[in-house]
């Protein structure tokens, strides 16, 4: 069955420092994977996608994810968060054959000042 | 180009109640699509439109009904409120099958509370 896990429901981490997101997906398929981030109150925004090729991918605002298809895993990285990254990640999966994407539950970030 | 833009914004029913969500992108993407979000659950999908004249349930497609009334619009309906569909209602277009991006587009969500 396709499906997205996040495990890490909620993760606090200071301002200025690393942040990395954790993401694993089960795809019977070869996967295009996607991450998403939603302010409160707001829609979602893509950050970043992977479609093939390079499996370190660049994406908005200094994130960037890799493939790691041995492992099932997108993780979402920044070396440096700004207390204007606290929002909610969404991790998401979807095939080239497959009008649908499927939604991870989530990770709240919170920044300490 | 405004995207994808919902209407309306807020609303509060009554148990038993009926109302329309609206959605409108113009991106001219071929596929459209109805998520609810709730806390601890991530986005859920309702139905979706993978082209003008089509229509199919997703997860949660009970107590709801859609319309792809044109390649621009698809709405949400709900002909009997319940409590249990409190939730924020999120609209999606993407252009699949077009040969432009893969990604979904987001409108900005109708918050949607039903007592």
């Amino acid at each position: 069955a396709q499906s997205v896990t996040q495990p890490d429901i909620h993760i606090t981490v200071s301002e200025g420092a690393s942040l990395e997101l954790r993401c694993n997906y089960s795809y019977g398929a070869t996967p295009y994977l996607f991450w998403y981030v939603q302010s409160p109150g707001q829609g979602l925004q893509l950050l970043l996608k992977y479609f093939s090729g390079d499996t370190l991918v660049q994406g908005i605002k200094g994130f960037e994810a890799e493939f790691k298809r041995s492992q099932s895993s997108f993780n979402l990285r920044k070396p440096s968060v700004h207390w204007s990254d606290a929002a909610e990640y969404f991790c998401a999966v979807g095939g080239n054959r497959d009008d649908k994407i499927i939604f991870g539950k989530g990770t709240r970030l919170h920044i300490l000042p | 180009n405004a995207g994808v833009t919902q209407t309306p914004k807020f609303q509060v029913l009554k148990t038993g109640q009926s109302m329309t969500l609206q959605c409108a992108q113009d991106m001219n993407h071929n596929s459209m699509y109805w998520y609810r979000q709730d806390p601890g659950m991530g986005l859920r999908l309702i139905y979706y439109s993978a082209s003008e004249g089509t229509t199919d349930k997703g997860e949660v497609p009970n107590g709801y009904n859609v319309s792809r009334l044109n390649k621009r619009e698809f709405s949400l309906r709900l002909e009997s409120a319940a409590p249990s569909q409190t939730s924020v209602y999120f609209c999606a277009s993407s252009g699949i099958g077009q040969g432009s991006s893969y990604e979904q587009y987001f409108g900005p969500g109708t918050r949607l509370t039903v007592t």
